[in-house]
């Protein structure tokens, strides 16, 4: 299975954008790219994911490198609810150590 | 309704009992999943079923025994655990056969073994 690695913890300001990245070097042609979030206490919430192309929703932005061995999540605006540990997953079967995000007001 | 609802929310067993976790869902999912999560630790994955048939297990010890029967439900049967296996069993759900598929999490169920 393919593996990533998350840095452990980022901090940012709110209202900036936050950039988090994962590098997943080993993943293969067909593996999405997911990620998720979790709060604390709760189940992990889907953010996005894709395959080649960057891709946008309401939530965020992910940003595929075009050797597809790392991505961006892009938050475009942080706020305090989106402090969480972020999680980049490929194809499901092996979550990396996550980046706990934190967001200063 | 994208929800997986998991039941119960909280357990405590002793290292004797016989319980059961449970999960269902009402999205018309044909995949279900068993994660493990340790404190401050990612969710380690334990069983998927797909179509009902047990499609991947994680090498986990048979005191741990999932249970699919039908495509909504969703049973973790433990018996004689260890206080180690305290941890949030997670539950999910996600159409089957492509990876590209959303993933939907329940809330879990915090299980401490004494």
């Amino acid at each position: 299975d393919a593996k990533t690695t998350q840095p452990n913890s980022m901090e940012s300001n709110e209202e900036e954008p936050v950039h988090l990245p994962c590098n997943h070097s080993t993943i293969s042609g067909t593996d999405y790219i997911h990620w998720y979030r979790q709060l604390p206490s709760q189940g992990p919430e889907y953010v996005i994911h894709g395959l080649t192309s960057n891709v946008n929703n309401r939530m965020a932005s992910l940003a595929i490198a075009e050797d597809r061995k790392s991505s961006t999540l892009i938050l475009h605006r942080a706020t305090l609810r989106d402090a969480a540990v972020y999680y980049c997953i490929i194809n499901m079967l092996t979550f990396g150590g996550g980046t706990r995000l934190m967001v200063k007001p | 309704d994208t929800e997986v609802t998991q039941t119960p929310k909280h357990l405590v067993m002793g290292m004797t009992n016989k319980k059961s976790l449970k999960c269902e869902q009402h999205m018309g999912h044909r995949a279900m999943y068993w994660y493990k999560q340790k404190a401050k630790k990612p969710p380690e994955l334990m069983f998927v079923y797909s179509y009902e048939k047990l499609s991947i297990n994680e090498s986990v010890p048979s005191r741990f025994s999932p249970e699919c029967p039908n495509s909504s439900l969703l049973n973790l049967h433990l018996h004689a655990l260890q206080p180690e296996d305290s941890a949030l069993y997670l539950c999910a759900s996600s159409g089957a056969g492509h990876s590209g598929n959303t993933i939907y999490f329940g809330e879990g169920s915090w299980l401490t073994v004494v």
